[in-house]
Parts: structure tokens; sequence; C-alpha cells
């Protein structure tokens, strides 16, 4: 069964510039969490998406942002990047109550 | 408060013994509890996870959680170099449905 899928793996933005990160859930998960892992603050939670809709969001302003397709594949965007959005960006599937399983994740940086 | 507390550590044990890792978390009508492995530069493993007061074995690990205390923690048996990583506890909080992780424990299994 193949796990959750990021990419890209790697993207380095400049000030100001605008990222898009995608994640393909695990087969039959419905639900798509999206987290930043920043150098010394751990994991912190972005967003939820399950069956199409935005479900929860954590304390991020409001140019993070995304949205969950038809397929249950999700996309994260970041719009006027700043020096601080450098991080793991991390993207975790269930289904329901089950357990979170997580990709290798997107390392952004920021010049 | 921390919603969600662990000892950074490191926390050293020799190979061949138990090391026993702790988490606390403040939200009481958190409902399921989780144990993430997360080596330098990877993104994190489900080890275990657990829902109900008591104990949960699975293979060298096992995860205890004591609800009225809102204590979970995890013993890993017979300890390997390989263990050797950041454990990161994660509880599902009662709303929203997102995982609230801690900083993380530094284990360094020494052969």
């Amino acid at each position: 069964e193949a796990g959750v899928t990021q990419s890209p793996t790697h993207l380095i933005k400049t000030r100001g510039q605008q990222a898009t990160l995608r994640c393909s859930p695990i087969s039959g998960h419905t639900s798509v969490y999206w987290y930043q892992q920043a150098l010394g603050l751990g994991l912190q939670f972005l967003l939820w998406y399950d069956e199409g809709e935005e479900r929860n969001r954590g304390n991020f302003p409001p140019r993070f942002s995304g949205r969950q397709f038809p397929n249950y594949s999700s996309e994260l965007n970041v719009n006027a990047l700043e020096l601080e959005d450098s991080a793991l960006y991390l993207c975790a599937s269930t289904l329901g109550a089950l357990p979170q399983h997580f990709g290798d994740g997107t390392r952004l940086s920021i010049l | 408060q921390k919603e969600v507390e662990q000892n950074s550590g490191p926390l050293s044990v020799p190979e061949g013994a138990i090391a026993s890792l702790n988490c606390t978390y403040s939200d009481r009508g958190s409902q399921s509890f989780f144990w993430y492995r997360q080596y330098s530069g990877k993104s994190p493993e489900l080890i275990m996870f657990i829902y109900s007061n008591g104990d949960k074995e699975d293979g060298r690990f096992t995860a205890q959680l004591n609800k009225a205390s809102q204590y979970v923690s995890l013993l890993i048996r017979d300890s390997q170099p390989s263990d050797s990583a950041t454990y990161l506890c994660a509880v599902n909080q009662e709303y929203g449905n997102k995982l609230v992780f801690g900083a993380g424990t530094i284990l360094r299994v020494k052969s």
C-alpha cells in the first residue's frame, strides 16, 4: 500500500513569493492534515481537510491556505513568503478516527 | 502551561535496557494518544496509539495511559542503538480533530 506522498521534496523561494505544496493521501483516506515543523518549534497544526471541506485551522495567518480535491489530494498554498516560513511541511492522512500517517514532507527554504 | 509536555532529554540508556518516555497533557477531554518516532531529517513514524486506560503492548513497545492523571508513557524494552531518535507524544483533543504534539524527547541508546 502506497503511503502519503508529498511533492516537491525541497522548495526554495525568496521573500514575497508564493509556494504551493502538494499531498496525496493513502488510498481510502478522506482526511488530510497539514503541519509545520520549524526548527526549535516542534510540530504545529496548520489545516485539516475532510471530504473537500476545511474543518479546522491552527493559529496561522490567512496567507496559509489550501484546498482538497475530489480525489482527496490536497494543496497547501503559502502567499507572501516570510523568512520564518522556512520549515518542514508535513502532510498526514487518515480515515475517521484512525491514526494519522505522515508523508516524507516538503522542506521549504526562504532566502 | 503547554498542552502536551515532554522532557526534552536527551535520555541516555545502555543497549538492552528499558527506556521510559513520559508525557503529560492538559486537555482532560482528550480521547486518543499517539507515540511517533522521528529520526533526524525524517518525518514522524507512528509507533503506538492508545485509547483506553491501562497498558498496550506491541513487540518491544508498551504504551501506558492514565487519564485520571493525564499521563501517557512509552516503554521500550531491550533498547537498540537503532532506537536512538526523537520520540513525539501526540494527543487528539476532544474538539477539532487535530493532533497536538509535545516538543519530543531525544533518546540515545549507547552500545
